[in-house]
């Protein structure tokens, strides 16, 4: 079993939808979960990071972590053609300095 | 401005002819990782660094070679390329205080897309 499991899509939403992207895990020593959002031609940049089980909103973007099901999810409202991109969820856990990403699942939006 | 310059950003090169791609980063940061970027595989660890002559593999180091003589620079060197190698190769830096927090992200660079043909 890969260390993080992502959809990788495509998928593709009109303007103005909600958009739910989800990774599972399965090392129980990640502690810090973060989404990099990676536009065409560019790399990766931190859009959300949180540390702890819950809910952790910024803006339009909500990420939400179940560390008991092993499950991490980004959440877009009101979503914009500017949101295309591919979204990587990143896990890092223990005394390394190692993000394991997974795979990245590409998003596009319609007007 | 803080950025991660990576050089170049296409290459086309043959078989078994050494080549090196450069990484420069302006933001004093010790951590320097390099990744490549594949279709269905995502993104993978070639190699770091985490302070200046401090190496170390990563998940994938195989027919690859770095070197970090200064804080700043970490090139990434293939001494003998070969078409699985054809890959995008991404260059990353992060300071190491409070590493992985928001305040603390991996910085990439734009990427380099090599073809070994």
């Amino acid at each position: 079993q890969k260390e993080v499991e992502q959809d990788p899509g495509p998928l593709s939403v009109p303007e103005g939808a909600i958009v739910s992207l989800n990774c599972t895990y399965s090392n129980s020593a990640f502690q810090y979960f973060m989404w990099y959002r990676q536009y065409s031609r560019k790399g990766p940049e931190l859009l959300m990071y949180t540390y702890s089980s819950g809910n952790k909103e910024d803006g339009r973007f909500t990420a939400q972590v179940d560390k008991s099901s092993k499950y991490i999810s980004l959440f877009i409202r009101d979503s914009q053609p500017s949101d295309s991109a591919t979204y990587l969820c990143a896990n890092r856990g223990g005394s390394n300095y190692k993000l394991t990403f997974g795979k990245g699942t590409l998003l596009t939006v319609n007007p | 401005e803080a950025q991660v310059t990576q050089n170049p950003r296409y290459l086309i090169t043959v078989t078994g002819k050494k080549l090196t791609v450069t990484c420069s980063q302006n933001m004093n940061h010790e951590y320097m990782s390099w990744y490549r970027q594949d279709p269905g595989l995502g993104l993978r660890q070639i190699y770091y660094s985490m302070n200046v002559e401090v190496t170390d593999k990563g998940d994938v180091p195989e027919g690859y070679k770095v070197s970090r003589k200064e804080k700043r620079n970490f090139p990434l060197i293939l001494e003998s390329p070969s078409p699985n190698q054809t890959s995008l190769y991404f260059c990353a830096s992060s300071s190491t205080a409070g590493w992985g927090s928001y305040n603390s992200p991996l910085h990439f660079g734009n990427g380099t897309r090599l073809t070994v043909t």
